[in-house]
């Protein structure tokens, strides 16, 4: 069975610093891992995706995360933080080779001046 | 591009009475559809799963007779929530998928059910 573990449920940042969220995934296959976004009373928008391809995947606003097999991680970082990253953001990945995809428990930031 | 809408975004219902909730592809034809479930400060939870023209496939727990779903065509999917009580009161997502995308799912803006 596939799951993944949002290590943080909360994370407070100073706008400008670093940004680190961390996840950690299980699944008996090769999955696809995802970041999305969500921002209060928005729809879900899709920050980035790991494919098996490059394990280190750049995507939109500045953010990347890294793919890694050995820690069985998928860490979502950006260099600076600005106030609009104040959102909540899941760590999801492939539960089955349909596509269905499970949800992590949300990690909410809060950006501070 | 891959824009998905959902309507309406917000509906009151009194108890008892049924509620349909639209959800459409609007630029790309979805050979999936999936409908999802929130609670405030809570993860999505997998309702879920339409291909066009075929049944839904439900998640353990979830009462098909309940929540009907019927995806009509490769852009309209619905959810009809029958004989709503206040414990349906949620935050109901839609997403659709287009096949050979690496699985990627393009999210509606989701549909807040309050039931009095």
């Amino acid at each position: 069975a596939q799951s993944v573990t949002q290590l943080d449920s909360h994370v407070s940042v100073s706008e400008g610093t670093p940004v680190l969220l961390r996840c950690n995934y299980s699944s008996s296959y090769s999955p696809s891992l995802f970041w999305y976004v969500q921002h209060p009373n928005k729809g879900l928008q899709l920050l980035l995706k790991y494919t098996s391809a490059a394990t280190l995947v750049k995507g939109i606003n500045g953010f990347e995360a890294e793919f890694k097999k050995s820690e069985t991680s998928f860490h979502l970082t950006k260099p600076s933080a600005h106030m609009s990253d104040a959102a909540e953001y899941f760590c999801v990945v492939t539960s089955d080779s349909w596509g269905k995809l499970q949800f992590g428990a949300g990690t909410q930031v809060v950006v501070t001046p | 591009g891959a824009v998905v809408s959902q309507h309406p975004s917000w509906v009151i219902c009194k108890s008892g009475t049924s509620v349909k909730i639209e959800c459409r592809s609007l630029d790309f034809q979805a050979t999936t559809m999936f409908w999802y479930r929130q609670f405030p400060k809570q993860s999505l939870m997998l309702m879920a799963t339409s291909n066009e023209g075929s049944k839904a496939t439900y998640e353990q727990g979830v009462e098909k007779d309940k929540f009907l779903i019927n995806h009509a065509s490769l852009t309209l999917s619905t959810l009809t929530v029958t004989s709503a009580h206040p414990e349906d009161s949620s935050f109901y997502i839609c997403s659709a998928q287009v096949s050979g995308t690496g699985y990627e799912q393009y999210f509606g803006p989701g549909t807040r059910l309050t039931v009095t």
